[in-house]
């Protein structure tokens, strides 16, 4: 069963404009965790917040958390091309031994 | 190339064949997981191995399913009498997970086709 929900389902912007996709999620967590997912490729990990943590950047990424409403977003600013991707939120939710809960994912399209 | 790797990238195989996949985790990971991806869904957890030992299995492994870490270092997923509802994205992923740090590095994946 998948923890997350994510939203919008799918996005489409213009490169340049800022991306912005959320996360609910249903349990308590240790930490939420954002991937990127090419088509038909691997994931890759773009940023970890721990459940202690509201705010944390990295690079063109901002993802903010809040557990009162059990609730993340992440945000891409100043998107390009490269950006296309499916994007996914995991939780490692406490007791679960660090194995992850994922959403069912973002597609996010960004026209040249 | 330091990464997780997985070996086939794609498979595809008659319903009631046997099939066997292979991981292998960034060195000295000790803590390796085996998750499903299905089309237009997120990955499902199927299990993971701290060291070689195998510490949890999901509900989704089903009989048919059989998952091995000798010695700790690479693991294999092995899936007997394949079906077509077997047909998915099987991911393998490692963390080191002494460290504190708990994001997991994620394989290409293997692409089954049951036919």
């Amino acid at each position: 069963s998948q923890q997350g929900e994510e939203d919008p389902q799918a996005l489409s912007i213009q490169e340049g404009e800022n991306a912005t996709m959320n996360c609910s999620y249903k349990t308590s967590i240790n930490n939420l965790q954002w991937y990127r997912q090419n088509s038909g490729r691997g994931l890759v990990h773009l940023i970890l917040i721990r459940s202690n943590e509201r705010e944390k950047h990295s690079g063109r990424l901002r993802v903010t958390l809040d557990t009162s409403k059990k609730s993340s977003s992440l945000l891409i600013t100043a998107s390009r091309a490269a950006d296309t991707a499916s994007y996914f939120c995991a939780t490692d939710a406490i007791g679960a031994n660090s194995k992850l809960t994922f959403g069912k994912g973002i597609t996010l399209s960004v026209r040249p | 190339d330091t990464g997780v790797s997985q070996d086939p990238r794609h498979k595809i195989t008659k319903r009631g064949q046997n099939v066997t996949f292979r991981c292998d985790p960034i060195s000295e990971h000790n803590r390796l997981y085996w998750y499903r991806q299905t089309l237009g869904q997120g990955p499902e957890f199927l299990t993971y191995f701290q060291n070689e030992a195998q510490l949890e299995k999901s509900r989704l492994l089903s009989d048919r399913f059989s998952a091995e870490r000798p010695k700790g270092s690479f693991s294999t997923l092995e899936i007997q009498r394949t079906e077509q509802g077997d047909s998915a994205m099987y991911l393998c992923a490692s963390t080191p997970f002494l460290s504190g740090s708990y994001e997991q590095y994620f394989g290409p994946g293997t692409r089954l086709t049951v036919t």
